[in-house]
């Protein structure tokens, strides 16, 4: 059973452009939450989706953010006309359903914006 | 893949008590982080301790950090019902970029 995968695994962006950062959770989990980690500091929670159902966006910037997780497919966290202060890692975590207490990380996209 | 293990798994006190929970970890790394979850939300970050820091207070949690013995601790003093929660150290490891997680302790503190 692989593991929660996220790709890219690094991504640079010029400012203004848009940035999809995508995460598949592991096989049968059906709860995908996003964070985002600034340089030496603490993950900070943005997003917790069910498939098809946004459950908890308190974390999420108002403008710019967007977060889906379709019936199929991964879960997408997309940044639109990025701006220097995007540049973060971001990660996803996934649980399965019922016990949405265990959360398995993926590796994580670091996002570079010029 | 997680790296940090905290022990004990599972710790049931009652209010006013204090709450110890252990972090071990295998790598050196650049700072240690605790978190919290409450069931079915994400993760709350708590406090961060850099590997030069041995101590870190905030509010009623303090943290400690031994990088000869590659380990951590977070003390919860004064407990209270609503501090009832997963907690779970992070380590930022020193040689590459990937956050390694633990199981977590599952505290329960009783009214």
């Amino acid at each position: 059973n692989a593991g929660v995968m996220q790709n890219p695994r690094h991504l640079v962006r010029r400012r203004g452009q848009e940035a999809r950062l995508r995460c598949s959770p592991m096989k049968g989990h059906s709860h995908v939450y996003w964070y985002r980690q600034l340089p030496e500091e603490g993950l900070k929670f943005m997003v917790y989706l069910q498939k098809e159902n946004i459950i908890d966006e308190s974390g999420m910037p108002k403008e710019r953010f967007s977060a889906e997780f379709p019936k199929e497919g991964p879960s997408i966290l997309r940044i639109q006309q990025v701006v220097r202060g995007d540049s973060a890692a971001y990660f996803c975590a996934s649980s399965p359903l019922g016990q949405e207490e265990t959360q398995y990380f993926g590796p994580g996209t670091r996002l570079l914006v010029l | 893949s997680q790296q940090g293990e905290e022990d004990p798994q599972a710790l049931s006190i009652q209010e006013g008590e204090n709450a110890t929970m252990n972090c071990s970890y295998k790598t050196s790394i650049n700072n240690l982080q605790w978190y919290r979850q409450n069931s079915g939300r994400g993760l709350v970050h708590l406090i961060l301790i850099r590997s030069n820091e041995r101590e870190k207070h905030s509010g009623r949690l303090r943290v400690t950090l031994d990088t000869s013995k590659k380990s951590s601790s977070l003390l919860i003093t004064a407990s209270r019902a609503a501090d009832t929660a997963s907690y779970f150290c992070a380590t930022d490891p020193y040689n590459n970029n990937d956050m390694r997680f633990g199981a977590g302790t599952r505290l329960t503190v009783k009214p």
